[in-house]
């Protein structure tokens, strides 16, 4: 069964350090999705990809945080530089169609703590 | 935005027991999704509901869109069962899922 991948699993930096995290959609997924889950609370949206363009990135903290996906397939997702409020899970999703109508499938998630 | 709410936050059972775990949102929804997130974090897919009911083992599950809420029925609940349940909506024309607060379940022996 295909299954979205992320990398690393888990991430210790420290403040003020630069940190990447890598995604790969289930194959033919057009839309892909980064979310930030804090510990206690549920996934919130950081930007969507439909393609290679960026759909919404009304939540992502530009000063800091980046995302990219070049040639539509993978994404990376990179922080500069890390704070100690950032120490969370990164959630990758995706789905077939930038449509509401589309199921969407999440990866296994990069667990990040800043020291 | 659209407001979700699940309840209840916390729940206790004894192994084989049945519970309901209700969603409710505050708009009109075009996804409705389901996810068991298990200790180590992975969000794992339970059901695709926007609208009816659907089955799948000893889980299912029941969205009232005119009524806005869905619930979620688990039977004869098993340890491996445990974890948090989130429910997750979709709005308008976007596609980002909006999640609820969860409901952290332990089942005990």
């Amino acid at each position: 069964e295909a299954e979205v991948a992320q990398s690393p699993r888990y991430k210790i930096t420290e403040k003020s350090q630069a940190v990447a995290f890598w995604c790969d959609p289930i194959s033919g997924h057009a839309t892909l999705y980064w979310y930030r889950q804090i510990l206690g609370q549920g996934p919130e949206l950081l930007v969507q990809f439909q393609d290679e363009s960026v759909v919404d990135d009304s939540q992502l903290p530009k000063d800091r945080f980046s995302a990219e996906r070049l040639k539509g397939v993978d994404s990376t997702l990179k922080i500069q530089p890390a704070e100690l409020g950032d120490s969370a899970m990164y959630l990758c999703a995706s789905s077939r169609q930038g449509s509401n109508s589309y199921e969407q499938y999440f990866g296994p998630g990069t667990r990040l703590t800043v020291t | 935005g659209i407001q979700v709410e699940q309840s209840p936050p916390d729940l206790i059972l004894q192994e084989g027991a049945n519970s309901t775990l209700r969603c409710n949102f505050s708009d009109s929804v075009n996804n409705l999704q389901w996810f068991h997130q298990n200790p180590w974090g992975q969000l794992i897919n339970l059901f695709y509901i926007p609208s009816g009911t659907k089955q799948n083992g000893r889980l299912s599950a029941t969205t009232v869109a005119t009524e806005r809420y869905s619930l979620l029925y688990i039977s004869s609940s098993q340890t491996t069962d445990s974890g948090v349940y989130f429910c997750a909506v979709a709005t308008g024309t976007a596609s980002k899922l909006t999640f609820g607060t969860g409901t952290r379940l332990q089942v005990t022996l």
